[in-house]
């Protein structure tokens, strides 16, 4: 089976740094991808990584390692409007399977 | 661009009743993927289309279950008969792959249908 491991909620304040940690154990691993999405909304599309390693985009940052199984969104100069819940996926090996984890779900404080 | 278009928006039904869902895609984007959403369970694939044609439906939860992709610009997902625990929320999502395989392509969803089965 595929098992997606994500803590359910965190919170954080305003300005700060939050990082989400998401561990996996799936069939064949292809590339891991970050979702975004507020209540009530579609997820929508943050970061992709297939290499070891970190990526950088803006105030979003996600890193890879693969012989571990672990990934982590990195998220700085917290704003209120972060408040969103961060979906990890993985695409399995020779496939077109995005399977997701469940979700951590990020509150930020003034 | 317009997006992923799923109606309708909502629907509430009575158990027994069937439910069909439907969802047109980006114009271009050459896979077509539904998922369930529940609190409990999260994001759940239940089937997919490359150039119109079901790859992997393993994800349907029983036959009650069924869909199709009758053209490259729309596909229905059905429920019948429907039942209380199929309440959620259902997302089409479709993508763009180059080539054989590309894939930084990510998943453009629509806005959901939310299903509530009394």
């Amino acid at each position: 089976g595929q098992n997606i491991d994500q803590p359910t909620e965190m919170t954080a304040t305003e300005g700060a740094i939050v990082q989400i940690n998401c561990t996996y154990q799936t069939s064949g691993f292809n590339g891991l991808f970050w979702y975004q999405q507020h209540a009530g909304e579609a997820p929508t599309f943050l970061s992709y990584n297939v290499l070891d390693g970190l990526e950088e985009k803006g105030r979003f940052s996600s890193f890879l390692s693969r012989s571990k199984g672990y990934s982590y969104l990195l998220l700085k100069e917290l704003q209120m409007k972060d408040s969103a819940s961060y979906l990890c996926a993985v695409l399995l090996y020779n496939t077109d399977k995005l399977i997701f984890g469940t979700g951590t779900r990020l509150q930020v404080f003034p | 661009d317009a997006g992923v278009i799923q109606s309708p928006r909502h629907e509430v039904t009575e158990m027994g009743q069937e439910v069909t869902l439907r969802c047109k895609p980006i114009s271009g984007h050459d896979y077509l993927f539904w998922y369930r959403q529940t609190m409990m369970r999260g994001l759940e694939l239940l089937i997919y289309f490359n150039n119109n044609v079901p790859i992997d439906d393993s994800g349907m939860p029983e036959d009650r279950f069924s869909a199709k992709m009758p053209n490259a610009s729309f596909s229905t997902l059905k429920i019948q008969p429907s039942e209380p625990r199929d309440s959620a929320v259902y997302f089409c999502a479709s993508s763009f792959r180059q080539g054989i395989r590309s894939y930084n392509s990510p998943l453009h969803f629509g806005n959901g249908t939310r299903l509530t089965v009394t």
